[in-house]
Protein backbone atom coordinates (compact mmCIF):
# COMPACT_ATOMS: atom_id res chain seq x y z
CA UNK A 1 0.00 0.00 0.00
CA UNK A 2 1.12 3.83 -0.09
CA UNK A 3 3.44 5.10 2.29
CA UNK A 4 3.76 8.35 2.55
CA UNK A 5 6.85 10.35 5.01
CA UNK A 6 6.99 14.40 5.93
CA UNK A 7 9.48 16.63 6.41
CA UNK A 8 10.87 18.52 7.98
CA UNK A 9 8.74 17.24 11.37
CA UNK A 10 8.95 21.06 12.40
CA UNK A 11 10.20 24.41 10.84
CA UNK A 12 10.15 27.76 12.03
CA UNK A 13 10.67 30.92 10.22
CA UNK A 14 10.62 34.22 10.17
CA UNK A 15 7.88 36.57 8.97
CA UNK A 16 7.78 37.06 5.64
CA UNK A 17 10.35 34.20 4.56
CA UNK A 18 9.22 31.25 2.71
CA UNK A 19 8.61 27.79 4.03
CA UNK A 20 8.79 24.45 1.96
CA UNK A 21 7.49 21.39 3.42
CA UNK A 22 7.96 18.25 0.81
CA UNK A 23 6.15 14.70 0.82
CA UNK A 24 7.63 11.48 -0.92
CA UNK A 25 5.53 8.67 -1.52
CA UNK A 26 6.09 4.94 -2.70
CA UNK A 27 3.01 4.03 -4.84
CA UNK A 28 3.73 5.32 -8.65
CA UNK A 29 0.19 4.64 -9.41
CA UNK A 30 -1.05 7.92 -6.87
CA UNK A 31 -2.44 10.29 -8.88
CA UNK A 32 -4.11 12.86 -6.10
CA UNK A 33 -2.19 15.17 -3.99
CA UNK A 34 -3.79 17.07 -1.55
CA UNK A 35 -2.62 19.55 1.08
CA UNK A 36 -4.36 20.35 4.47
CA UNK A 37 -3.91 22.92 7.07
CA UNK A 38 -4.98 22.05 10.48
CA UNK A 39 -4.97 25.54 13.20
CA UNK A 40 -4.70 24.84 16.81
CA UNK A 41 -7.64 23.25 17.76
CA UNK A 42 -9.30 23.24 14.65
CA UNK A 43 -10.31 20.54 11.89
CA UNK A 44 -7.81 19.81 8.96
CA UNK A 45 -9.14 21.69 5.79
CA UNK A 46 -7.98 21.89 2.23
CA UNK A 47 -5.84 24.79 0.97
CA UNK A 48 -4.46 22.76 -2.24
CA UNK A 49 -4.15 19.78 -4.27
CA UNK A 50 -2.59 18.58 -7.39
CA UNK A 51 -3.30 16.17 -9.90
CA UNK A 52 -0.47 13.70 -11.45
CA UNK A 53 -1.18 15.28 -15.12
CA UNK A 54 0.27 18.83 -13.79
CA UNK A 55 3.41 19.57 -12.52
CA UNK A 56 2.67 22.62 -10.15
CA UNK A 57 -0.37 24.61 -9.09
CA UNK A 58 -0.08 27.75 -7.77
CA UNK A 59 -2.86 30.12 -5.47
CA UNK A 60 -2.02 33.49 -4.11
CA UNK A 61 0.71 32.63 -1.73
CA UNK A 62 0.93 28.84 -1.90
CA UNK A 63 2.21 26.61 -4.57
CA UNK A 64 2.27 22.73 -4.92
CA UNK A 65 4.98 20.88 -7.46
CA UNK A 66 4.81 17.72 -8.18
CA UNK A 67 7.89 15.40 -9.63
CA UNK A 68 6.55 11.80 -10.50
CA UNK A 69 10.09 10.32 -11.66
CA UNK A 70 11.11 11.02 -8.02
CA UNK A 71 7.60 10.52 -6.13
CA UNK A 72 7.89 13.66 -4.36
CA UNK A 73 5.80 16.35 -4.17
CA UNK A 74 6.45 19.92 -2.34
CA UNK A 75 4.14 22.69 -0.18
CA UNK A 76 5.42 26.36 -1.05
CA UNK A 77 4.25 29.16 1.17
CA UNK A 78 5.74 32.83 -0.20
CA UNK A 79 5.64 35.76 2.17
CA UNK A 80 5.33 33.91 5.48
CA UNK A 81 2.39 35.89 7.73
CA UNK A 82 1.87 34.63 11.77
CA UNK A 83 -1.22 32.93 10.52
CA UNK A 84 0.00 30.63 8.22
CA UNK A 85 1.24 28.92 12.06
CA UNK A 86 -0.22 25.67 11.98
CA UNK A 87 0.17 22.14 10.90
CA UNK A 88 0.05 20.59 7.58
CA UNK A 89 -0.27 17.47 6.33
CA UNK A 90 0.10 16.07 3.11
CA UNK A 91 -1.89 13.09 1.41
CA UNK A 92 -1.46 10.74 -1.69
CA UNK A 93 -3.72 8.75 -3.16
CA UNK A 94 -4.29 6.40 -6.32
CA UNK A 95 -7.91 7.45 -6.57
CA UNK A 96 -8.12 5.03 -9.87
CA UNK A 97 -8.42 1.72 -7.75
CA UNK A 98 -11.45 0.80 -5.99
CA UNK A 99 -11.22 1.08 -2.14
CA UNK A 100 -7.64 2.66 -2.36
CA UNK A 101 -7.88 5.09 0.75
CA UNK A 102 -6.03 8.37 1.32
CA UNK A 103 -2.87 8.28 3.22
CA UNK A 104 -1.45 11.45 5.14
CA UNK A 105 2.10 12.37 6.20
CA UNK A 106 2.57 12.55 9.88
CA UNK A 107 2.42 16.29 9.41
CA UNK A 108 4.63 19.88 10.02
CA UNK A 109 4.52 21.83 12.96
CA UNK A 110 4.96 25.29 11.32
CA UNK A 111 6.02 28.46 13.18
CA UNK A 112 5.73 32.05 11.55
CA UNK A 113 7.79 34.25 13.79
CA UNK A 114 6.77 38.07 13.96
CA UNK B 1 -24.64 25.12 5.86
CA UNK B 2 -23.05 22.04 4.42
CA UNK B 3 -21.48 20.58 7.13
CA UNK B 4 -19.95 17.48 9.15
CA UNK B 5 -21.30 17.24 13.24
CA UNK B 6 -19.33 15.43 15.35
CA UNK B 7 -20.82 13.99 19.14
CA UNK B 8 -20.10 14.69 21.67
CA UNK B 9 -16.48 16.97 21.42
CA UNK B 10 -15.18 15.52 24.45
CA UNK B 11 -15.42 12.85 26.53
CA UNK B 12 -13.90 10.92 29.26
CA UNK B 13 -14.59 7.87 30.48
CA UNK B 14 -13.43 5.08 31.79
CA UNK B 15 -11.92 1.35 30.11
CA UNK B 16 -14.71 -1.49 29.26
CA UNK B 17 -17.31 1.17 29.03
CA UNK B 18 -18.98 1.26 25.86
CA UNK B 19 -19.27 4.56 23.72
CA UNK B 20 -20.47 5.46 20.70
CA UNK B 21 -19.30 8.66 18.69
CA UNK B 22 -21.50 9.83 16.33
CA UNK B 23 -21.21 11.77 12.76
CA UNK B 24 -23.24 13.36 10.28
CA UNK B 25 -22.99 14.89 7.29
CA UNK B 26 -25.72 16.97 5.03
CA UNK B 27 -23.83 17.19 2.00
CA UNK B 28 -25.10 14.01 0.51
CA UNK B 29 -21.78 12.29 0.30
CA UNK B 30 -21.16 8.94 -0.26
CA UNK B 31 -18.12 8.20 1.20
CA UNK B 32 -17.28 8.87 5.06
CA UNK B 33 -14.67 8.24 7.09
CA UNK B 34 -13.06 8.20 10.69
CA UNK B 35 -9.24 9.08 11.62
CA UNK B 36 -7.76 9.10 14.81
CA UNK B 37 -4.69 11.77 15.03
CA UNK B 38 -2.12 11.13 18.16
CA UNK B 39 1.08 13.53 18.05
CA UNK B 40 3.77 12.71 15.41
CA UNK B 41 1.42 9.87 13.94
CA UNK B 42 -0.61 12.51 11.35
CA UNK B 43 -4.06 11.22 10.29
CA UNK B 44 -4.54 7.27 10.71
CA UNK B 45 -7.53 5.82 9.09
CA UNK B 46 -9.92 3.54 11.11
CA UNK B 47 -12.68 2.95 8.91
CA UNK B 48 -14.07 3.94 6.09
CA UNK B 49 -17.21 3.53 3.93
CA UNK B 50 -17.83 3.97 0.42
CA UNK B 51 -21.57 3.80 0.31
CA UNK B 52 -24.76 3.02 2.61
CA UNK B 53 -24.12 -0.54 4.15
CA UNK B 54 -20.41 -0.54 2.89
CA UNK B 55 -17.85 -0.44 5.34
CA UNK B 56 -13.90 -1.63 5.02
CA UNK B 57 -11.27 -1.32 7.53
CA UNK B 58 -8.57 1.20 7.73
CA UNK B 59 -5.09 1.21 9.12
CA UNK B 60 -6.07 1.26 12.81
CA UNK B 61 -9.46 -1.18 12.75
CA UNK B 62 -8.68 -3.16 16.20
CA UNK B 63 -11.07 -1.96 19.02
CA UNK B 64 -13.50 -0.29 17.02
CA UNK B 65 -16.83 -0.73 14.93
CA UNK B 66 -18.76 1.27 12.62
CA UNK B 67 -22.16 1.23 10.64
CA UNK B 68 -23.93 2.98 8.16
CA UNK B 69 -27.32 2.34 8.04
CA UNK B 70 -28.11 5.93 6.37
CA UNK B 71 -25.78 7.50 4.01
CA UNK B 72 -25.46 11.25 6.20
CA UNK B 73 -24.66 9.06 9.28
CA UNK B 74 -21.29 7.17 10.22
CA UNK B 75 -20.92 6.49 13.94
CA UNK B 76 -18.19 5.23 15.70
CA UNK B 77 -18.47 2.71 18.21
CA UNK B 78 -16.01 1.43 21.18
CA UNK B 79 -16.99 -2.00 22.81
CA UNK B 80 -14.83 -2.06 24.94
CA UNK B 81 -12.75 1.33 25.41
CA UNK B 82 -9.10 1.19 26.64
CA UNK B 83 -6.30 3.56 27.58
CA UNK B 84 -4.16 3.33 24.23
CA UNK B 85 -7.85 4.45 22.66
CA UNK B 86 -7.04 8.06 24.29
CA UNK B 87 -7.10 10.11 21.07
CA UNK B 88 -8.57 13.18 19.20
CA UNK B 89 -11.35 11.27 17.01
CA UNK B 90 -12.09 13.15 13.75
CA UNK B 91 -15.00 12.23 11.25
CA UNK B 92 -14.64 12.89 7.38
CA UNK B 93 -16.72 13.25 4.56
CA UNK B 94 -16.22 13.63 0.44
CA UNK B 95 -18.27 13.52 -2.42
CA UNK B 96 -15.99 10.23 -3.85
CA UNK B 97 -12.82 8.91 -3.09
CA UNK B 98 -12.63 7.26 -7.16
CA UNK B 99 -12.33 11.30 -8.09
CA UNK B 100 -10.19 12.36 -5.57
CA UNK B 101 -12.44 14.97 -4.28
CA UNK B 102 -11.79 17.39 -1.21
CA UNK B 103 -12.47 15.94 2.08
CA UNK B 104 -14.59 17.63 4.75
CA UNK B 105 -13.26 17.09 8.52
CA UNK B 106 -15.84 17.03 11.60
CA UNK B 107 -14.70 19.32 14.59
CA UNK B 108 -13.55 16.22 16.65
CA UNK B 109 -13.75 14.51 19.54
CA UNK B 110 -11.43 14.68 22.22
CA UNK B 111 -11.63 11.19 24.30
CA UNK B 112 -9.59 10.44 27.12
CA UNK B 113 -9.89 6.79 28.57
CA UNK B 114 -8.79 6.04 32.24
Amino acid sequence: GENVEQHPSTLSVQEGDSAVIKCTYSDSASNYFPWYKQELGKRPQLIIDIRSNVGEKKDQRIAVTLNKTAKHFSLHITETQPEDSAVYFCAAINSMEYGNKLVFGAGTILRVKS
Amino acid sequence: EAQVTQNPRYLITVTGKKLTVTCSQNMNHEYMSWYRQDPGLGLRQIYYSMNVEVTDKGDVPEGYKVSRKEKRNFPLILESPSPNQTSLYFCASSLSLSGAYEQYFGPGTRLTVT
